[in-house]
């Protein structure tokens, strides 16, 4: 069974830092592309960030860039994002998702249950 | 960016309804398109990719079609778990977008 345990989320001011986990199991982690999406309250989905299995390929949403470090630990079968420079427009649950491509589409399976990030003074 | 673009935003519908969910992308993205459905307070949860490929162990009431910039979702009578949020997503290109979700209530 698939499981994506995220973790580290919390309360935060202004300007602050913080970095979340996510812990996969149950399938081949390090040769799977992994994502991060945020859900502000009440609001829809954003992708925020994807990497690929080697780390090779990294991107960034416009929202993010330059504040937000994804990276991964093959080995520990985990995922990480590193939030600097946070704004309370970061308020959100930050899912981690895997990534899978086949004919005609890639699309995210699975999901963390997501953890939240609330910035506030 | 690519655009994602739902109709309508809500509706409100019976159990044993049809319902039928719109995603228009801004330009083509040929299959790329996926269908997720939300309940409150949990992930979401992929049922549709590749414009019509239903995801392993999603019911098949739930069908997805379409191709290039209109896509639509339906549920063939609609059960009581399936009042939830529903989201579009394109992967054609980077970055990766999703519509603005409907939220299917009861009527």
């Amino acid at each position: 069974e698939v499981q994506l345990l995220e973790s580290g989320g919390g309360l935060v001011k202004p300007g602050g830092s913080l970095t979340l986990s996510c812990t996969a199991s149950g399938f081949r982690f390090s040769s799977e592309s992994m994502n991060w999406v945020r859900q502000a309250p009440g609001k829809g989905l954003e992708w925020v960030s994807s990497i690929s299995g080697r780390s090779d390929y990294i991107y960034y949403a416009d929202s993010v860039k330059g504040r937000f470090t994804i990276s991964r630990d093959n080995a520990k079968k985990s995922l990480f994002l590193q939030l600097n420079s946070l704004s309370v427009e970061d308020t959100a649950v930050y899912y981690c998702a895997s990534h899978e491509c086949g004919p005609g589409s890639c699309y995210f399976p699975y999901w963390g249950q997501g953890v939240l990030v609330t910035v506030s003074s | 960016d690519i655009q994602m673009t739902q109709s309508p935003s809500s509706l409100s519908a019976s159990v044993g309804d049809r319902v039928t969910i719109a995603c228009r992308a801004s330009q083509s993205i040929s299959s790329y398109l996926n269908w997720y459905q939300q309940r409150p307070g949990k992930p979401p949860k992929l049922l549709i990719y590749a414009a019509s490929t239903l995801q392993r162990g999603v019911p098949s009431r739930f069908s997805g079609s379409g191709s290039g910039a209109v896509f639509t979702l339906t549920i063939s009578g609609l059960q009581p778990e399936d009042f939830a949020t529903y989201y579009c997503q394109q992967t054609n290109s980077n970055p990766t977008t999703f519509g603005g979700g409907t939220r299917v209530e009861i009527k």
